[in-house]
């Protein structure tokens, strides 16, 4: 069964902490993707990644960085936690190649609550 | 640029009746379209995708979704209301395998 496992399901932490989420794919997929989802704002998407070292920014990249030193592997990462920053995080992969919808295969997402 | 717009944040219907979810997408060129499910407190799954083959896509949980290029539409689409169908449901489009773009959301009531 192919899987996209996010590390923490729910997270509390306090303004100014460093924060990582980490996110681990076993489909062998190129493509990783970072979303935050809040309520009646839908989906968007922070940073995405084709490739191993590879990232490019989303529609939303302030306050946020990206790792991605293995294929399987894809890190999120907030430098100096915000409260504007509390929300639902979900990653993502797709392939890559001539056969790719562009479908995106999710995580469970993790919610992080900033105090 | 591409887009997608969900009529409706909120859907509200009864048990047994139909469901329709409307969605709307721009897109420069010919799209790939899906519709994702999202059960509280879980990620987002597939529930059917039009991938250019037959307009008319089956998926799962008796749901299905009609392309229409003319009117560009890809209205989800269930016969019979269940109890387990309420979740918010997302439409995305994807023009030909670049990155998804995904509408609001509609959240879906089923009242008993």
């Amino acid at each position: 069964d192919v899987k996209v496992t996010q590390s923490s399901r729910y997270l509390v932490k306090r303004t100014g902490e460093k924060v990582f989420l980490e996110c681990v794919q076993d489909m062998d997929h190129e493509n990783m993707f970072w979303y935050r989802q809040d309520p009646g704002l839908g989906l968007r998407l922070i940073y995405f990644s084709y490739d191993v070292k590879m990232k490019e920014k989303g529609d939303i990249p302030e306050g946020y960085s990206v790792s991605r030193e293995k294929k399987e592997r894809f890190s999120l990462i907030l430098e100096s936690a915000s409260t504007n920053q509390t929300s639902m995080y979900l990653c993502a992969s797709s392939l890559a190649g001539g056969t790719n919808t562009g479908e995106l295969f999710f995580g469970e997402g993790s919610r992080l609550t900033v105090l | 640029a591409q887009s997608v717009t969900q009529l409706g944040s909120h859907v509200s219907v009864s048990e047994g009746a139909l469901v329709l979810l409307r969605c709307n997408y721009s897109s420069s060129v010919p799209p790939y379209l899906f519709w994702y499910v999202q059960y509280p407190n879980q990620g987002l799954q597939l529930l059917l995708k039009y991938t250019s083959a037959a307009t008319l896509v089956k998926g799962i949980n008796g749901f299905e979704a009609e392309f229409k290029k003319s009117e560009t539409s890809f209205h989800l689409t269930k016969p019979s209301a269940h109890m387990s169908d309420a979740a918010e449901y997302f439409c995305a489009v994807s023009p030909r395998a670049q990155k998804l773009v995904f509408g609001q959301g509609t959240r879906l009531t089923i009242n008993p």
